[in-house]
């Protein structure tokens, strides 16, 4: 076990839709990372927060939005559905600002019908 | 821009047999280097690291060394087990792990058999 908690584990929404995935680290960790894992572009950096502050993005959409709250755990959402958005997200802290090391929570996997 | 390229899978071995998984990269400067493992059903978890040329990771029996010549970070283990089976992905960070992301290869399935 990671520490790493995402929730819920499975989504299951149609096109057009909005959904919010959850993410709490590790005790003590002040990153959250927000990683999009599909069959044909592997995994694939969202976005960094660290101590609630944004601080890196990579390739998030502009229908994808996240934040961090003042007791550290982040929100992803996803709004306008479609079906290329169906993926495996996953979530990942860190102590620090840095990615020396992270740890991933079990992910949560969306499906768009 | 900065990419990994890992050889594809899956890739099935019997207990005891030598692992290679080769990873390559291209990327500006000197990136830090890593092996993260997944197994069914969970996230990802670090298996080793370099941060410089020449540097050796270790971790469980498997090892990686950082060549810069060759751009290359191969995931080596010398006896394999049954509970190794798992998707093995190698990654870089080309900011000093300032900007938090890591660029990930697309993962290889490991399967061994009894």
């Amino acid at each position: 076990d990671s520490g790493v908690t995402q929730t819920p584990k499975h989504l299951i929404t149609a096109t057009g839709q909005r959904v919010t995935l959850r993410c709490s680290p590790r005790s003590g960790d002040l990153s959250v990372y927000w990683y999009q894992q599909s069959l044909d572009q592997g995994l694939q950096f969202l976005i960094h927060y660290y101590n609630g502050e944004e601080r890196a993005k990579g390739n998030i959409l502009e229908r994808f939005s996240a934040q961090q709250f003042p007791d550290l755990h982040s929100e992803l959402n996803l709004s306008s559905l479609e079906l290329g958005d169906s993926a495996l997200y996953f979530c990942a802290s860190s102590e620090g600002a840095t990615n020396e090391k992270l740890f991933f929570g079990s992910g949560t996997q969306l499906s768009v019908l | 821009g900065d990419s990994v390229t890992q050889m594809e899978g899956p890739v099935t071995l019997s207990e005891e047999a030598f692992l290679t998984i080769n990873c390559t990269y291209t990327a500006t400067g000197y990136p830090s280097l890593f092996w993260y493992v997944q197994y069914p059903g969970e996230g990802l978890q670090l298996l080793l690291k370099a941060t410089k040329a020449d540097d050796k990771g270790s971790n469980k029996g498997f090892e990686a060394t950082y060549r810069k010549e060759t751009t290359s970070f191969h995931l080596e283990k010398g006896s394999v087990q049954v509970s190794d089976s798992a998707v093995y992905f190698c990654a870089l960070d080309n900011y000093g792990g300032s900007q938090g992301n890591l660029i990930f290869g697309k993962g290889t399935k490991l399967s061994v058999k009894p």
